[in-house]
């Protein structure tokens, strides 16, 4: 089945450094997402990219969908002691499969005030 | 909106019991979502539903996994008979078109 490649696996910044994520997939996607889970809760979207190249803002977050639609990369400016949690992108398909969303393992941030 | 509810949050249980997650979509959303998220196998895809009809069972596990969803507004996974290796948070999500919205989860602990 599709995989997702997710990196790093786990940062640990300084605060109002700037972070940046990414995930390759070997298959295509239509539709890239960036959700981040706090402890104890489910994940919650950050940002959904919708076009190859695409590149969207929200916030002190930004990303980019590839022009190969094979991967995506999150960036996360200033950083702040509330963005620690685990992020993760996922990727929405074609046809029968649309509606599932493939995750990648997600990559652990912790800021340190 | 209430957004996705799940219950219980928690629940522990004793191998060989029955275990019945619950799932209240959000309203509205046609399609519903089962995820399983353990350390190692990250979130992974369990069933999925569209107008209350399951479309893709092919992630559950065994055959000990079971899930029903008899109307828009309720859906239950369930495991007979549990096992220590089914310890996990167990999410549901709903979704109108792109992108999910997830409860908060039942972490499962099968001694």
């Amino acid at each position: 089945g599709q995989q997702l490649n997710q990196s790093p696996q786990s940062m640990f910044i300084q605060e109002g450094e700037d972070v940046s994520m990414n995930c390759t997939s070997s298959s295509i996607f239509n539709t890239w997402l960036w959700y981040k889970q706090d402890p104890g809760e489910g994940p919650v979207l950050l940002i959904a990219l919708y076009k190859a190249g695409e590149l969207t803002s929200n916030g002190r977050l930004t990303a980019q969908f590839g022009i190969t639609r094979k991967d995506s990369f999150l960036n996360i400016s200033a950083s702040i002691p509330s963005d620690v949690g685990i992020y993760f992108c996922a990727g929405q398909g074609s046809g029968c499969s649309n509606y599932k969303l493939t995750f990648g393992k997600g990559t652990l941030l912790t800021v340190n005030p | 909106d209430a957004g996705v509810i799940q219950s219980p949050r928690h629940e522990v249980t004793e191998m060989g019991q029955e275990v019945t997650l619950r799932c209240k979509p959000i309203s509205g959303h046609d399609y519903l979502f089962w995820y399983r998220q353990t350390m190692m196998r990250g979130l992974e895809l369990l069933i999925y539903f569209n107008n209350n009809v399951p479309i893709d069972d092919s992630g559950m596990p065994e055959d000990r996994f079971s899930a029903k969803m008899p109307n828009a507004s309720f859906s239950t996974l369930k495991i007979q008979p549990s096992e220590p290796r089914d310890s996990a948070v167990y999410f549901c999500a709903s979704s109108f078109s792109h992108g999910y919205t997830f409860g908060s989860g039942t972490r499962l602990t099968v001694v």
